[in-house]
């Protein structure tokens, strides 16, 4: 199992190019979300899905979009990046997080290692 | 408005001795709440986790502790060791999909 994978691991993009950050995971997962970690605001959550078809915003949607179109794959995409995305951006998933709750919790969120993004 | 707050940016303890991280939430709503650790270049990774029906849950040398009357919970490290030096995160969950992240706190052991 290769976990949760995101590429690319490094992206530099200049304002108001577009991207797409992948994200896919392989332990057939219905749960998955993006966050971004900037210095001193720990990890903010962007979107996120509990399975395919379906995607809700998170506590900082604005200038990213998502979709779900399978169960494996989660892409981020920036419509017109700002320097304000600088960040660096972890996809996560996890079984449902309503799996045997609340008696006991054994689906914790698995990250991926990153992509650190640089908006000049 | 932060939810879940860490209080401290930074910690620093002796190898051998406690290692306490705290953590309060304003949301009593919140039903479930984990602690995440992160090292550098890698992706946060799951440390333990609690029940709002519980108080105390452990795993080994880690232990978490949830007052729900003061909205506070703390991970206990003991013994310390150099390999728990890292960032903590702390996070929460009300029942619905979203899981709520702290600041994070950096966790050093000294020699």
């Amino acid at each position: 199992n290769a976990g949760v994978t995101q590429t690319p691991k490094f992206q530099v993009l200049k304002t108001g190019q577009s991207m797409t950050l992948q994200c896919a995971q392989d332990m057939n997962h219905e749960y998955m979300s993006w966050y971004r970690q900037d210095p001193g605001m720990g990890l903010r959550l962007i979107h996120y899905s509990v399975g395919a078809g379906i995607t809700d915003q998170g506590e900082v949607p604005n200038g990213y979009n998502v979709s779900r179109s399978t169960t494996e794959d989660f892409p981020l995409r920036l419509l017109s990046a700002a320097p304000s995305q600088t960040s660096v951006y972890f996809c996560a998933s996890s079984y449902s997080l309503f799996l045997d709750r609340p008696s006991s919790y054994n689906s914790p969120l698995h990250f991926g290692n990153g992509t650190r993004l640089t908006v000049t | 408005d932060q939810q879940v707050k860490q209080n401290s940016p930074s910690l620093s303890v002796q190898e051998g001795r406690i290692s306490i991280l705290n953590c309060d939430y304003t949301n009593s709503m919140f039903d479930y709440f984990l602690w995440y650790k992160k090292y550098p270049a890698e992706g946060p990774t799951f440390l333990i986790s609690i029940s709002s029906i519980k108080d105390k849950n452990e795993d080994g040398r880690f232990t978490v502790f949830l007052n729900k009357s003061a909205k506070h919970l703390s991970l206990h490290i003991v013994p310390s060791q150099p390999g728990d030096s890292a960032v903590y995160f702390c996070a929460a969950s009300e029942g619905d999909d979203k899981i709520i992240f702290g600041k994070g706190t950096r966790l050093h052991i000294l020699p």
